[in-house]
C-alpha cells in the first residue's frame, strides 16, 4: 500500500492559480479509483472539496476545480483568496491490500 | 443535517486501550450505501485512514493495525465505537469519526470536530 504524493508546500499571491499535484501508483489512481480533496484549516477537521476527481462539494466555489489523468490527479485554485490558505489532502482507494483507503500526505498553500 | 461527535478519554496510558465513541444525529447508521470510518492526524502530520465498518456490520481495517483495532456498531443508540489496543507514543493524535459514501471510490463527506488522545503516562 502506497501513500499517493504531493508536494509539501505551494504558494501564490492573492488573484492567482496554484495548481497542487497527487501523485498515485497502479494500485491507487493509476488504477482507475476515483481521487477526492479536502481542504484543512488550522484547528479544524478536514472539509470535502472535490469528489469523484472534478466534483465540486455542496457551497464550495468554482474557483476550486479538480482533474484526474493516469496515476496522478490535480486540484486547481483560480483568484486566489487570503482564506484558502490552508492544508489540502487528496484521497483515493488502494487495491495492493484490500479495503484501504489512502491519503496523500498533504499540501501546506500559503496565500503571499 | 448529518452531524457527528467524537467522545472519550483524551490520556490513555501505554499498553493499555484506546476506546472512542462517535455519535451520529441527523440520519442513521443502518441506512444502506454509507460506510463509518475512523481516521487520525498526529500532531504536525497527515490524515491517516484507520478503517471502516459498513452499515451492515462489515468491518475493513488498515492492514498495519489490523492485529489492535476493533470497530463496532451500536445501533440502538446510532453510534459506532473504535477500540484500539496496546497503545505507544505513536498513536497519540486527533481522532476523527466519518461518514464514507461512494461504494469502492468512496469519499468522506461528513467529518466529526475530532479528539485528541495522549498516550502518556
Amino acid at each position: 500500500q502506497s501513500m499517493p504524493t504531493q508536494p509539501p508546500s505551494v504558494s501564490g499571491a492573492p488573484g492567482q492559480r496554484v495548481t497542487i499535484s497527487c501523485t498515485g501508483t497502479s494500485s491507487n489512481i493509476g488504477a482507475g479509483f476515483n481521487v477526492h480533496w479536502y481542504q484543512q484549516r488550522p484547528g479544524t477537521a478536514p472539509k470535502l472539496l472535490i469528489y469523484d476527481n472534478d466534483n465540486r462539494a455542496s457551497g464550495v466555489p468554482d474557483r476550486f476545480s479538480g482533474s484526474k489523468s493516469d496515476t496522478s490527479a490535480s486540484l486547481v485554485i483560480t483568484g486566489l483568496q487570503a482564506e484558502d490558505e490552508a492544508d489540502y489532502y487528496c484521497q483515493s482507494y488502494d487495491s495492493s491490500l484490500s479495503g484501504s483507503r489512502v491519503f496523500g500526505g498533504g499540501t501546506k498553500l500559503t496565500v503571499l | 443535517q448529518l452531524q457527528l461527535q467524537e467522545s472519550g478519554s483524551g490520556l490513555v496510558k501505554p499498553s493499555q486501550t484506546l476506546s472512542l465513541v462517535c455519535n451520529v444525529s441527523g440520519g442513521s447508521i443502518s441506512s444502506d450505501g454509507q460506510s463509518w470510518s475512523w481516521i487520525r492526524q498526529p500532531p504536525g502530520k497527515g490524515l491517516e485512514w484507520l478503517g471502516y465498518i459498513y452499515h451492515s456490520g462489515s468491518a475493513h481495517f488498515k492492514p498495519s493495525l489490523k492485529s489492535r483495532i476493533t470497530i463496532s456498531l451500536d445501533r440502538p443508540n446510532n453510534q459506532f465505537s473504535l477500540r484500539l489496543t496496546s497503545v505507544t507514543a505513536a498513536d497519540t493524535a486527533v481522532y476523527y469519526c466519518a461518514r464514507a459514501i461512494g461504494g469502492y471510490g468512496d469519499y468522506f463527506d461528513y467529518w466529526g470536530p475530532g479528539i485528541l488522545v495522549t498516550v502518556s503516562s
